[in-house]
């Protein structure tokens, strides 16, 4: 089946520091999502890519949408404590269901 | 617009009992969809509606769960005979149309725990 493999799994970084995570897939997705989930709750979308290619931003946040399809990366800069928690990234696939990684978590350290 | 509500919050259950968990999505999604979430885990698709139609359910549905959409709005989950292996996060999300439009919009999910 349709599988994302997200790294790295876990970060530990300063605050003020920029995060870089990355998620592959050996499908193809005509849509890739990436989301923020804090303890306890559902996750919430950060941005959406519609585009091979697209580069898009959400304030300190950026993702782009691989050429290849296969493929996403989630910048974070600037990084503040509010930022800890799990990233997922999420590919729409031609079914429209949306297929999520596995996460990777955020520490940041005081 | 309230946004996807999820109740009850938390269930704790004994093995063997029946459970039902119940999503109002955003009023104009006519898309609700369920997730599981484990331990370290993202979420894992379990079923999908259109309206009132159920689109599609995945092999981790087995034939102890069961989903209704019986006017396009709310939805429940029923899983019947729990088992402790069912003790997860369940997760409801509703969209306008497709996933192309925006993504989902999820709930805060429902911990059941079975004991």
């Amino acid at each position: 089946g349709q599988q994302l493999n997200q790294s790295p799994q876990s970060m530990f970084i300063q605050e003020g520091e920029d995060v870089s995570m990355n998620c592959t897939s050996s499908s193809i997705f005509n849509t890739w999502l990436w989301y923020k989930q804090d303890p306890g709750e559902g996750p919430v979308l950060l941005i959406a890519l519609y585009k091979a290619g697209e580069l898009t931003s959400n304030g300190r946040l950026t993702a782009q949408f691989g050429i290849t399809r296969k493929d996403s990366f989630l910048n974070i800069s600037a990084s503040i404590p509010s930022d800890v928690g799990i990233y997922f990234c999420a590919g729409g696939d031609r079914d429209d269901k949306i297929i999520f990684g596995k996460g990777t978590r955020l520490h940041i350290l005081p | 617009d309230t946004g996807v509500s999820q109740d009850p919050r938390h269930k704790i259950t004994k093995r063997g009992q029946n459970v039902t968990f119940r999503c109002d999505p955003i009023s104009e999604h006519n898309r609700l969809y369920w997730y599981r979430q484990t331990l370290g885990q993202g979420p894992e698709f379990l079923t999908y509606f259109q309206n009132e139609a159920q689109l599609e359910k995945s092999r981790l549905l087995s034939d102890r769960f069961s989903a209704e959409r019986p006017k396009g709005s709310f939805s429940t989950l029923e899983i019947q005979r729990t088992e402790q292996g069912d003790s997860a996060m369940y997760l409801c999300a509703s969209s306008l149309d497709s996933a192309a439009s925006g993504g989902y919009t999820f709930g805060s999910g429902t911990r059941l725990t079975v004991v």
